[in-house]
């Protein structure tokens, strides 16, 4: 159980397009989404948290314009980045957690984006 | 100051040696612990999960919680070669959103 899949596992796309990144919870519904960011030999650092039905909460210093984030059902979570850059290129990761009362997050495989 | 602190290594060990990880903290309402184990180009693996002080294991893992010290380690026994990976300390208060905060990771290579 508390399998998280992402998709697409790859993306390559030209500077000025924009991309999405689908998160999905498979066997469990997650009110509660993450979104992380991990550049080479660093570790992760959150984005943004994600709750259904509601906007998202981004952190400090992350554009919330640019990193478009829609929690749209309790299976679901994407994020779009609009208008990618070359210095947008990064391992991006999303967990979700399970139902209340328990604290784990459970990590997807993650999405290399490439911006050319 | 990094509110968690991990040294990233890297570390390399012969197959069979036991295998310590540690990683400390400054935030003292951190109550929830975490390791996560990561392979190159994949997400995070939970490992282990633990909340109060003391020890807690499962299998060939161990981690111990200091919150005194606030400081955490994990143990591997018995080392294979599949245990090569980079391994993340994680964080987490109880209030508000309950992110996680995640040291630096340390790369684990274990040889043959």
């Amino acid at each position: 159980g508390a399998v998280v899949s992402q998709h697409p596992s790859r993306v390559i796309c030209k500077s000025g397009t924009s991309v999405k990144i689908e998160c999905r919870s498979l066997d469990f519904q997650a009110t509660t989404m993450f979104w992380y960011r991990q550049f080479p030999k660093q570790s992760l650092m959150l984005m943004a948290t994600s709750n259904e039905g509601s906007k998202a909460t981004y952190e400090q210093g992350v554009e919330k314009d640019k990193f478009l984030i829609n929690h749209a059902s309790l299976t679901l979570s994407t994020l779009t980045v609009t208008s990618a850059h070359p210095e947008d290129s990064s391992f991006y990761i999303c967990s979700a957690r399970l139902p209340s009362g328990y604290n784990e997050q459970f990590f997807g495989p993650g999405t290399r984006l490439t911006v050319l | 100051q990094k509110e968690v602190e991990q040294d990233p290594g890297p570390l390399s060990v012969p197959e069979g040696a036991i295998v310590s990880l540690n990683c400390t903290y400054s935030n003292s309402a951190f109550q929830y612990f975490m390791w996560y184990r990561q392979y190159s180009r994949k997400g995070p693996e939970l490992l282990m999960y633990t909340y109060s002080s003391g020890n807690k294991e499962d299998g060939r893992f161990t981690a111990q919680v200091d919150k005194s010290s606030k400081y955490i380690s994990l143990f591997i026994r018995d080392s294979q070669p599949s245990d090569s990976a980079t391994y993340l300390c994680a964080m987490q208060v109880t209030q508000g959103a309950q992110k996680l905060v995640f040291g630096q990771g340390t790369r684990l290579t274990i040889n043959p």
